[in-house]
Parts: C-alpha cells; sequence; structure tokens
C-alpha cells in the first residue's frame, strides 16, 4: 500500500523529556512537512524538507527538531524546550505537479 | 505567517440540507485544495482546483476557483452525516513544492 505512516498514534511524554516522532512515506514524493494541530485551531507549520538533508522552519519551529536523511522519512524531536507540546502532530509529503497528502496523526500528552 | 480567512467557523444543519463555506485571501494563489477532517485522523483531499474559475465537483461536493485567484468555496449538497468534520482550505502560492497556506477550517454538524 502508497501511502504516508506515523508513529506512534498516542505518545506520552514527561516533563522535561525529548520525543522523536516517526513519519515515513513510500510515495516517493520529495518534499515532507510537520504540522501542530491544536484544539479549534488550524494548521500550523512546524518544519519542512524539499529535498533530502536540507530543511526550513516554518511558523513555530522553536523546541522542535528535524532531520531529513533519508528521502521515504521525516522524523521530528520535541525537545525540553518546547513548553506547550500537547498537540496533535500531523506529517504531510508532496512532490513538483502533485499536492500534499497526509498522514494519520500522532497525539501527544504530556505526563 | 500568512493564513486564509475561512467561513463561517462552524455550521449546525439538517440532513439533506445543502452547505456552502469559503476562503479568502489578500493573496494570489495559483492552487486551492480542499481538505476534510475526521475526529482523530488526517485530512483527506477532497478537490483540488489549479486554474481560476475552475469549476470542480466531487460527488456532492462543488468547489470553485474564484476569478480573481485570491478565494475559494466549497459546496456540499443533500448533506448526510457521515459529512460531520472539520473542513479546511488550503492555497498554494507557486508551482513549487512550497508549503501550503491553511484557514483556519470549518466544523460541519449534521442533525439527524
Amino acid at each position: 500500500d502508497g501511502g504516508i505512516t506515523q508513529s506512534p498514534k498516542y505518545l506520552f511524554r514527561k516533563e522535561g523529556q525529548n520525543v522523536t516522532l516517526s513519519c515515513e512515506q513510500n510515495l516517493n514524493h520529495d518534499a515532507m512537512y510537520w504540522y501542530r494541530q491544536d484544539p479549534g485551531q488550524g494548521l500550523r507549520l512546524i518544519y519542512y524538507s524539499q529535498i533530502v538533508n536540507d530543511f526550513q522552519k516554518g511558523d513555530i519551529a522553536e523546541g522542535y527538531s528535524v532531520s531529513r536523511e533519508k528521502k521515504e522519512s521525516f522524523p521530528l524531536t520535541v525537545t525540553s524546550a518546547q513548553k506547550n507540546p500537547t498537540a496533535f502532530y500531523l506529517c504531510a509529503s508532496s512532490t513538483l505537479g502533485s499536492t500534499q497528502y497526509f498522514g494519520p496523526g500522532t497525539r501527544l500528552l504530556v505526563l | 505567517g500568512q493564513q486564509l480567512n475561512q467561513s463561517p467557523q462552524s455550521m449546525f444543519i439538517q440532513e439533506g440540507e445543502d452547505v456552502s463555506m469559503n476562503c479568502t485571501s489578500s493573496s494570489i494563489f495559483n492552487t486551492w485544495l480542499w481538505y476534510k477532517q475526521d475526529p482523530g485522523e488526517g485530512p483527506v483531499l477532497l478537490i483540488a482546483l489549479y486554474k481560476a474559475g475552475e469549476l470542480t465537483s466531487n460527488g456532492r461536493l462543488t468547489a470553485q476557483f474564484g476569478i480573481t485567484r485570491k478565494d475559494s468555496f466549497l459546496n456540499i449538497s443533500a448533506s448526510i452525516p457521515s459529512d460531520v468534520g472539520i473542513y479546511f482550505c488550503a492555497g498554494k502560492l507557486n508551482s513549487g513544492n512550497t508549503p501550503l497556506v491553511f484557514g483556519k477550517g470549518t466544523r460541519l454538524s449534521v442533525i439527524a
């Protein structure tokens, strides 16, 4: 099956802990994106990557980090510097001439 | 960052009614997209529009790319309970892999 997978579906973080959210795609898309969604809010862009080994900050990058070592993978680390990490995190991908497709999301909760 | 003005914010309608929602922007876009998000899931693409004035249908859904390239609307005809969810508009400023600009969503509730 082609698509975008995100794991885990639910993730719990203790105060002061870093956690990494996984995003994998087998669509052969060049670009990948991370969004954060809070209740009643739209989608806010955290980071995006247009090609391997390159990425750019989005609107709310503080407290997050990413890497893009492989075309298929774009993991997001929520660091302890992110003071309000509880949210629904969405990964997406696209390629030239195509629209953007989303994964199923990961809900992060702080204990 | 940029955002689109999407309205209404929420709607409560009776099953069988038609629904209309729209997005406006101060910027010109060359692509407009409409997504639907079910609770706890990722958004799913409903309709993509690539040309000013384009009118595209997908079943009971119809969307149009405004002539000015600064707006778009989505209509749902004869609503059913499974239409419940959040509908997002999104615009793309150019043809590359630049990120989409999203509206804040319209939350649709359908009363049977």
